[in-house]
Formats: C-alpha cells, structure tokens, sequence
C-alpha cells in the first residue's frame, strides 16, 4: 500500500500557482519523499524529491513540514500543459516506488 | 539529462504471438531498470527489477516464464511477452535510475508502450 495520501483531484486557473498537498505522515527520517506527474498516455515525469529542507527546481518547488509528515508541491504559474495526474511517493521497504492513485490536477483556462 | 527510451510505443498483436519492448537510457548507465504494467484507470504495478548481467527480480504474481527479462548491458533491458493473449493488453513502462546516491537517486521513466492484443 501507498504510505502517502492525497486528494482525488483539483482544480487550478491558468497562471496562477497550483499547490498540491501530500500526507506522509509515517515517513521515517532517512526517506525521501518523491513527486512524479502523468500526462494522459504518456510514462511518468520526475518532477522534484526532497528530505527534510525545501526544494526548488526548474519545475515545481517542494516545501516540507518541519516533522516532516506532509508537503506541498508547488507549480508556480500553472499552463494548460500541467494538467496530469500527479504522485507524491515515498519508498516502501525494499526502496521501492509505491503508485497511489495521485492527484487528478486539471488547469482551467 | 537522464533520458530513458522506450520502443515501440504502440504494438497490436494477433494472440499467441510473442512481443519485445525495449528499454534504454541514453545519457547514463543504468545496472537497475524496472518493469511496470498500468492498466486503464490505474496507477502503476512493479512487474519486475531488471539486473544488468544477473537474473531479474519479479514481483509477486507476476509469471516469469511468461514476461521474459534480459539486461544485457548498461544502458538496454528487454522485456519480452511471449505468447500474449488478450488479457496481456496494458500499458507498459520501463524505467532506470542513474548511477550515484543509491537507491536515494529518482527513476527516470520511458514513455510506454501500448500492447493491444486481438
């Protein structure tokens, strides 16, 4: 079973910054937490992974709880094109990625 | 960086007949691929972790003699399904992770192939 939940689906407009949360909360403190996203029929897109600090890429940004028990992944200015459906992972005990059912993020224009 | 390649990206298929998809990551070297299956509507299933130069990994319930794994290289693992039948029809996606910090590094995913079976 996937140790992360998160929400069914959201909505987002065009241009303004889409924030999707993630609840890991029985994340142990050597495991990292991983963001992926899947646009309809194609493979999964690495977006960001993180420990403990807040990360920042081209991409998204990544902010972490300080007890580490949930996140946030940011898209700044959200396009049309960032509609996908998006994982947030955490490894199971044989470092494994476990696909959960992610998040359904659709952009409105 | 970290560019994996998958084909063919779309096969159909008479049953019984047997099909290769590759794999290959194209910028680094990759001892470790995985295999995963994603049915419609679904989130990805772990098929199987592909070795280079060992034998691979397979996830319970899923019959080895039937979705066959080669690594032969670094950068090239294939998986094989041989005499497909319908009930094979899915989503397949391989993946690898570069080399460095372990099993901390991200997998980097292929873009799928698409098996339908007649």
């Amino acid at each position: 079973d996937a140790k992360t939940t998160q929400p069914t689906s959201m909505d987002c407009a065009e241009g303004r910054a889409a924030n999707l949360p993630c609840n890991h909360s029985t994340i142990s403190g050597n495991e990292y937490v991983y963001w992926y996203r899947q646009i309809h029929s194609q493979g999964p897109q690495y977006i960001i992974h993180g420990l403990k600090n807040n990360e920042t890429n081209e991409m998204a940004s990544l902010i972490i709880t300080e007890d580490r028990k949930s996140s946030t992944l940011i898209l700044p200015h959200a396009t049309l094109r960032d509609t996908a459906v998006y994982y947030c992972i955490v490894k199971d005990s044989n470092y494994q990625l476990i696909w959960g059912a992610g998040t359904k993020l659709i952009i409105k224009p | 960086g970290a560019v994996v390649s998958q084909h063919p990206s779309w096969v159909i298929c008479k049953s019984g007949t047997s099909v290769k998809i590759e794999c290959r990551s194209l910028d680094f070297q990759a001892t470790t691929m995985f295999w995963y299956r994603q049915f419609p509507k679904q989130s990805l299933m772990l098929m199987a972790t592909s070795n280079e130069g060992s034998k691979a990994t397979y996830e319970q319930g899923v019959e080895k003699d039937k979705f066959l794994i080669n690594h032969a290289s670094l950068t090239l693992s294939t998986l094989t399904v041989t005499s497909a039948h319908p009930e094979d029809s899915s989503f397949y996606i391989c993946s690898a992770r570069p080399p460095g910090m372990g099993t901390r590094q991200p997998q980097h995913f292929g873009d799928g192939t698409r098996l339908s079976i007649l």
